[in-house]
């Protein structure tokens, strides 16, 4: 079936480190996967998104990596700064054409000054 | 371009009431999308359109429905509302057939079923 598990649900870090968010997905014809960013009481934010014709891609301190024959794929932020603290969700297209995007549970993400 | 605009911002209802949740998006974009958001909890697609006159069921349908009947508007229908439909709404929008693109959000729509 369509199913995204992220983990964890929860991550904590100090301003300055790195943080990794991972998620695992079950249809090996997706092909689209996409990171949202969502800060409290807001509309999610795209803020990084990778096809599967590529295994990472990067933007500045964010990157998202993509194994395809494992069926993960991750998001990468390095040198964390206070205002990363959000929820992130990642999300992976089921249906083909039909674009229809299937998301994770989330990460609470907080970053300690 | 205003984007995609949800009415209303809140709503309080009563157990059996029903209502509609209004969304229209300007950027001429074939899909439309419906998720809910419990409280700490990711986004679940309740219904999905990709294009007018078009619909069809996401991961949570029941209790719901929709209708496309043009474009630009993706109203939302709650029939006989429960406490378990307390949430926030939000209405989505992408565009381009064939090709992935980033979801746009409407601010959404924070209901309560009492």
């Amino acid at each position: 079936g369509e199913n995204v598990e992220q983990h964890p649900s929860t991550l904590s870090v100090q301003e300055g480190d790195s943080a990794v968010i991972k998620c695992t997905y079950s249809d090996s014809a997706s092909n689209y996967f996409p990171w949202y960013k969502q800060e409290l009481g807001k509309r999610p934010q795209l803020i990084i998104d990778i096809r599967s014709n590529v295994g990472e891609k990067k933007d500045q301190r964010i990157a998202v990596t993509l194994n395809k024959t494992a069926k993960h794929f991750s998001l990468h932020i390095t040198e964390t700064q206070p205002e990363d603290s959000a929820v992130y969700f990642c999300a992976v297209d089921y249906g083909g054409a039909t674009n229809k995007l299937i998301f994770g549970t989330g990460t609470l993400l907080a970053v300690q000054p | 371009n205003a984007g995609v605009t949800q009415t209303p911002k809140f709503r309080i209802l009563k157990i059996g009431q029903s209502m509609t949740l209004q969304c229209a998006q300007d950027m001429n974009h074939n899909y439309m999308y419906w998720y809910r958001q419990d409280p700490g909890m990711g986004l679940k697609l309740i219904y999905y359109s990709v294009g007018a006159g078009i619909t069809d069921k996401g991961e949570v349908p029941n209790g719901y429905n929709v209708s496309r009947s043009t474009t630009e508007d993706f109203p939302l229908r709650l029939e006989l509302a429960a406490p378990s439909q307390t949430s926030v709404y939000f209405c989505a929008s992408n565009g381009r057939v064939g090709a992935n693109e980033k979801l746009f959000f409407g601010s959404g729509t924070q209901l309560s079923v009492l």
